[in-house]
């Protein structure tokens, strides 16, 4: 069935350093992929987001990458932060309603 | 405000009762999801709701049950048939257009003596 694979599950980077998050997905039909990120507590919020129609997109410190042939799409965030320690979640849309959720990564920001 | 909104955010229930959490949105979106989440686990799809009167079940629907009467409304019954219902639950809905962006409410810790 359909799924995605996110890694690493923790990551943990200096005040400054980037951050990078994986994620494979197995339908050949997604067609969009958002990555959310959730506070403790709270629900997650879209912080950028790609259609297969495009390789890369970046919004200031944060840029997602797609590729289509292997499966693959990943988030880069630079110049983190500790406001960017928070668990993210990269995700797969194969057709209209329906999103596959990976399993997350926790990101430590040490200042 | 647009938004979607939970009630109530943490919740107690003893072993064996149903318990049924609300979620409303105002973002006149046709689509509403409820997802379980599990320390240290991603989203898993309890159910979801494409349209008013129409809900399918999703990777692991049972024990619970859903109503959507209306396009504002998709509450979530947890009843005693689930085996382990102690999760944060969220919901969240999308608009049926071209982008599937789904819009997450605070969520209901529901914690089950």
């Amino acid at each position: 069935g359909e799924n995605v694979e996110q890694h690493p599950s923790t990551l943990s980077v200096q005040e400054g350093d980037s951050a990078v998050i994986k994620c494979t997905y197995s339908d050949s039909a997604s067609n969009y992929f958002p990555w959310y990120k959730q506070e403790l507590g709270k629900g997650p919020q879209l912080i950028i987001d790609i259609r297969s129609n495009v390789g890369e997109k970046k919004d200031q410190r944060i840029a997602v990458t797609l590729n289509k042939t292997a499966k693959h799409f990943s988030l880069h965030i630079t110049e983190t932060q500790p406001e960017d320690s928070a668990v993210y979640f990269c995700a797969a849309s194969p057709w209209g309603f329906k999103t596959i959720f990976g399993a997350g990564t926790r990101l430590f920001v040490k200042a | 405000d647009g938004g979607i909104t939970q009630s109530p955010k943490y919740l107690f229930r003893k072993e064996g009762q149903n318990v049924t959490l609300s979620c409303e949105q105002n973002l006149n979106h046709d689509a509403m999801y409820w997802y379980r989440q599990d320390p240290g686990q991603g989203l898993r799809l309890i159910y979801y709701s494409q349209i008013v009167n129409d809900f399918q079940k999703g990777d692991i629907a049972e024990g619970y049950s859903v109503s959507r009467e209306k396009k504002e409304s998709f509450p979530l019954t947890v009843t005693s048939a689930q085996k382990n219902p102690t999760a944060f639950y969220l919901c969240a809905s999308a608009s049926s257009g071209s982008t599937n962006e789904q819009f997450f409410g605070p969520g209901t810790r529901l914690t089950v003596l």
